[in-house]
Order: structure tokens, then C-alpha cells, then sequence
């Protein structure tokens, strides 16, 4: 079965940065792709942007161009999202889902935590 | 970039009764390979968010009949013929045609 698994929660320093891990399983990780989507405490679904696992093509959200990098590792079907110059308002849960063109298959959340 | 308006933004329905979220975009979703690129994912309370419907009306594996979507362009609506307890959440709309764009939510609860 499809599963995308998440890296654990964090929790950073303004400035800082972080990267959340989305390990896959079940299906052939370079046939789709990921999205990545964020949500606020309280707030509602924030799409970041997308990468291709077939070839690395990505696509990001325009308010986070230049602080964000998805990237894939194919030979352990994971994805990567690192956020820099981490602020206070980018404290969200972060999850992957598994793209073709619907998102179909979600991970867990990833709890991000920006706090002096 | 597409916008997307949900309304309402809460609803409260009695079980077994109907319900009925909309959903606008500010451009349309019909792409020229003839497809709508409409979705309608639910967040239950504590859960990450699930696939319902998608391309405007197509239900997702596992999902049960009660649970229906219609529209093109850029109107769309998601109706659910008989609420249960289970259906309780936060139901959002996203355009694929262009990136991808969340409606604000509609949170559903029951009386």
C-alpha cells in the first residue's frame, strides 16, 4: 500500500532553517510527483510547491521563491523540503502528498515550530 | 494566480439531512485536454487531509456515494446527499489547471 512517512517535529530559532524528509513506499517514486503543503495553527491548507521524482523539475508557491528547495533522492524514494530564514509565521504543520495531479496519498504532518 | 471562494464557511447540519458547499474560481478550470481540474479534499479533525472528488466529479477509491461533486468552468458545488457523524471536518477545493490554489475551507459540523 502507498505510504508516505514524515520526518519528526521541530522546532527552530528565527533565521534558522529546516529540513522535513517524506520517505515513500508502495508504488514507483519516480512515476509522480510531490507536493508540498503547509497549514498555519488554526488556519487553512497552503500549497508550497511541487517537484517532479522523475526529474527533479519543481515549481514553488511566488511568496516563498528564494527561502524554499524541494528536492527527491531516488535511490531511497524520499523527498526533502528545506524552508530557510525561518520567521514566526512559517510555524506550521508540513505535509507531502504524492502528486499526480490529484493528491492522492498524504503523509502524517511534520510540526514545524519557529520560536525565539 | 487563481483564487478560490468557498461558501459558506461553516455549516451545521443535522444528521441525515443534505448539505451543499460552493466553490468559485477566478479563472476557469476546463484545460484544453478537454479536463476540469477540480478537487475537493476533507480534513477530519487531527487527520491529514483526503481525497474526495476529483476532476470535478469523479470519486476517489473508497469513497462512499454520498459524497457527490458537479459543475465546469468556473463554478463548482460538492454535495452530500445524507450527513453522518463521520463527515465532520474541514472540506477544501483546489484548482490543479495552474499549480495548485486551496479554497479558504468549510468547516462542517454536526447539530
Amino acid at each position: 500500500q502507498v505510504q508516505l512517512v514524515q520526518s519528526g517535529a521541530e522546532v527552530k530559532k528565527p533565521g534558522a532553517s529546516v529540513k522535513v524528509s517524506c520517505k515513500a513506499s508502495g508504488y514507483t517514486f519516480s512515476s509522480y510527483g510531490i507536493t508540498w503543503v503547509r497549514q498555519a495553527p488554526g488556519q487553512g491548507l497552503e500549497w508550497m510547491g511541487w517537484i517532479s521524482a522523475y526529474n527533479g523539475n519543481t515549481n514553488y508557491v511566488q511568496k516563498l521563491q528564494g527561502r524554499v528547495t524541494m528536492t527527491t533522492d531516488t535511490s531511497t524514494s524520499t523527498a526533502y523540503m528545506e524552508l530557510r530564514s525561518l520567521r514566526s509565521d512559517d510555524t506550521a504543520v508540513y505535509y507531502c502528498a504524492r502528486d499526480d495531479q490529484l493528491l492522492d496519498y498524504w503523509g502524517q504532518g511534520t510540526l514545524v515550530t519557529v520560536s525565539s | 494566480d487563481i483564487v478560490m471562494t468557498q461558501t459558506p464557511l461553516s455549516l451545521s447540519v443535522n444528521p441525515g439531512q443534505p448539505a451543499s458547499i460552493s466553490c468559485k474560481s477566478s479563472q476557469s478550470l476546463l484545460h484544453s485536454d478537454g479536463k476540469t481540474y477540480l478537487y475537493w479534499y476533507l480534513q477530519k479533525p487531527g487527520q491529514s487531509p483526503q481525497l474526495l472528488i476529483y476532476e470535478v466529479s469523479s470519486r476517489f477509491s473508497g469513497v462512499p456515494d454520498r459524497f457527490s461533486g458537479s459543475g465546469s468552468g468556473t463554478d463548482f458545488t460538492l454535495r452530500i446527499s445524507r450527513v453522518e457523524a463521520e463527515d465532520v471536518g474541514v472540506y477544501y477545493c483546489m484548482q490543479g489547471i495552474h499549480l495548485r490554489t486551496f479554497g479558504q475551507g468549510t468547516k462542517v459540523e454536526i447539530k
